[in-house]
């Protein structure tokens, strides 16, 4: 059974702080790692990973994948509030993607 | 601008009754997907289709209906035999190869009063 794990479920961190959010996945046919944001309403993307050991990143945002030990990683550093979400990982294969239940970050002023 | 175009944004249904969500999007997207996300639960995947007048079950399809009449349309029904409809509805779409992953749609919360 194709699955995708994500944890921590929750994390609570002061504005500055740094967070590593986790995505474990066991899959059949593995095209490509997706990372969302999703705050309140529709995900919006962050990164996509095909590629093992590349790192993507965007601003603070960054993201890498480990196709041998079927994990990734995204790290936010210098949080904000405005990083408050809910992440979602989703794990595509042949035929569609398969999400995580999500980690939801809130950050304290 | 491209984009997908979910339906109401807020719908009540009482029980025992049928009710229909819209989907539309602009991309030219060949497939369109439909997800249910719950408290703790993620995204979970009911229905989806790439190409008009074909469709495929996925994990929760009990209770639910579509159709793929126009390749910009992809409607769901929730029908009186989804025992637990309240929820927060997805729709998504993409190429066909998926090479760009999804462009979600801004979501409709259904809730069963």
């Amino acid at each position: 059974e194709d699955k995708v794990v994500q944890s921590p479920l929750s994390l609570v961190v002061h504005e500055g702080d740094t967070v590593t959010l986790n995505c474990s996945y066991e899959v059949t046919n593995f095209r490509s790692l997706l990372w969302y944001k999703q705050e309140k309403k529709a995900p919006t993307f962050l990164f996509m990973l095909t590629s093992s050991g590349i790192e993507k990143k965007s601003g603070r945002l960054s993201s890498i994948l480990d196709k041998k030990e079927l994990f990734s990683i995204l790290n936010i550093t210098a949080t904000q509030t405005g990083d408050s979400a809910v992440y979602l990982c989703a794990v595509g294969t042949g035929n569609q993607f398969y999400f995580g239940t999500g980690t939801s970050l809130t950050v304290i002023p | 601008d491209g984009g997908i175009t979910q339906s109401p944004k807020y719908l009540f249904r009482k029980e025992g009754q049928n009710v229909t969500l819209s989907c539309e999007q602009n991309l030219n997207h060949d497939a369109m997907y439909w997800y249910r996300q719950d408290p703790g639960q993620g995204l979970r995947l009911i229905y989806y289709s790439q190409i008009v007048n074909d469709f495929q079950k996925g994990d929760i399809a009990e209770g639910y209906s579509v159709s793929r009449e126009k390749k910009e349309s992809f409607p769901l029904t929730v029908t009186s035999a989804q025992k637990n409809p309240t929820a927060f509805y997805l729709c998504a779409s993409s190429a066909l190869d998926r090479v760009y992953g999804y462009t979600f749609g801004s979501g409709t919360r259904l809730t069963v009063v």
